[in-house]
């Protein structure tokens, strides 16, 4: 559901490591996914999406995994640098209309 | 591809005034445009939507507004804000339901808006 009143969750990686961010969806009948990054201050910017016939795309340096079966998806960051620092969204659309359905969102902390 | 202006940045306004927040958007016709508040440190809380002129649906009741005056044109407003106001407010567009294209959604560079 949406994230209105939780604070959110914090992800500390090293630079360079690989980062996992995951996500639980709530209706098993969306069928696109999508992974923002929004950074201090600014809008959400589109990463990567998904649509539910498949279970994994890849873009430049960064992966979606998609596991209908357990409502989860995930985002990969690989070789994670300083300018990934920001929230990361996952989001589904839920009822095939206007609208889409923003996750918790995840904060990602890069430590040198 | 499309571009969304937001105006203006930021905005100090004391409780009890009016607010008038607009969203633009360029390179693009018939979009579904959206209005969003994300608290400091939270997630995002989808205000209202509207797939056309005149033609608003709101999603959680509270003392603000939208209208689309024109196609590519949304505008957020109150009459009396509140202290709870505060947030970051984001405009979006998509062309969910048009064949060809995604639910993704675009947002502008959002305005913050701080009620004292």
């Amino acid at each position: 559901g949406e994230s209105v009143g939780l604070h959110l969750p914090t992800l500390s990686v090293q630079e360079g490591d690989n980062s996992i961010i995951n996500c639980a969806y709530s209706n098993s009948a969306s069928d696109y996914f999508i992974w923002y990054k929004q950074e201090s201050g600014k809008g959400p910017q589109f990463i990567i999406d998904i649509r539910s016939n498949m279970d994994k795309r890849q873009g430049q340096r960064v992966t979606v995994l998609l596991n209908k079966t357990v409502k989860h998806l995930s985002l990969q960051i690989a070789a994670t640098q300083p300018g990934d620092s920001a929230v990361y969204f996952c989001a589904e659309t839920p009822n095939r209309d206007d609208k889409i359905i923003f996750g918790k969102g995840t904060r990602l902390h890069i430590l040198p | 591809s499309q571009t969304i202006h937001q105006w203006p940045a930021t905005l100090v306004q004391p409780v009890g005034s009016p607010l008038s927040l607009e969203c633009t958007v360029e390179g693009t016709s018939n979009p579904n445009l959206y209005w969003y508040r994300q608290a400091a440190g939270r997630g995002l809380q989808l205000l209202f939507y509207s797939v056309g002129i005149g033609q608003i649906s709101s999603e959680v009741p509270q003392n603000l507004s939208a209208s689309r005056p024109q196609d590519r044109q949304f505008i957020l407003s109150s009459k009396k804000l509140l202290l709870s106001d505060s947030g970051f407010y984001l405009c979006a567009c998509s062309h969910a339901g048009i064949p060809g294209y995604t639910y993704e959604q675009y947002f502008g560079p959002g305005t913050r808006l701080t009620v004292t």
